[in-house]
């Protein structure tokens, strides 16, 4: 069964560093996601993409971060200067038409020293 | 105040005894209702889509229920591998487009 794949499962980064977490959707899924889940809190919406350019994003989603498609299977989410209350766990997720079930890799756990 | 309300937090079972998870929202302009199982370290997995009032799911051992305030997962005769926990998710035309908008979760010990 297809499955979306995320690179790394861990990153170890210093605070103000750039991070870039990669994310491989499910290979005919048109929309992607990005959501992060702090230790023992719920799973939260950063960003939608869809059609090659951002379709919705939360409050969270700020300056810093930014996501990009930089060919037909590859979908990053750059933190540009990380702050210790980053540290979370990244899931990236996709389906292929809205209002469908997304699927979710297994995250990168990204921790901020 | 949360959109999206799971209860218990968390239930600890005996194998075989049976028991509902309930997920109560109050957002308007529902698109679905998602239910994810979730295993330590992993990411969510898919478990149901709930699009109307009166629609209901099954597979092996969970029954997916919808009303237009709230969701029950009932969980029939658990195994140890039904240990979990259990996502519930909507989409809604009210707020945010595209995003899901999660609960807290239940933690779900099934004990052989």
């Amino acid at each position: 069964e297809p499955e979306v794949t995320q690179t790394p499962s861990h990153q170890v980064t210093q605070m103000g560093q750039e991070v870039i977490l990669r994310c491989v959707p499910i290979s005919n899924h048109l929309y992607f996601y990005w959501y992060r889940q702090i230790l023992g809190q719920k799973v939260e919406f950063l960003v939608s993409f869809y059609n090659n350019e951002i379709s919705e994003k939360s409050e969270i989603f700020d300056d810093q971060f930014s996501v990009e498609r930089p060919d037909g299977s590859n979908f990053t989410l750059k933190i540009r200067s990380t702050k210790l209350e980053d540290s979370a766990m990244y899931f990236c997720a996709s389906d292929r038409y809205s209002n469908q079930p997304q699927h979710f890799g297994d995250g990168t756990r990204l921790s901020i020293l | 105040e949360d959109q999206v309300t799971q209860s218990p937090e968390a239930l600890r079972l005996q194998e075989g005894e049976s028991s509902s998870l309930n997920c109560s929202y109050t957002v308007s302009g529902l698109r679905g209702l998602f239910w994810y199982r979730q295993d330590p370290g992993k990411g969510p997995e898919f478990l149901f889509t709930l699009y109307s009032a009166g629609e209901e799911k099954e597979k092996e051992r969970l029954k997916a229920t919808l009303t237009k305030k709230e969701s029950f997962l009932h969980i029939t005769a658990p195994k140890p591998e039904d240990s979990a926990t259990y996502l519930c998710a909507v989409l809604y035309s009210g707020g945010g487009a595209d995003g899901l908008t999660f609960g807290k979760g239940t933690h779900l010990i099934i004990q052989p």
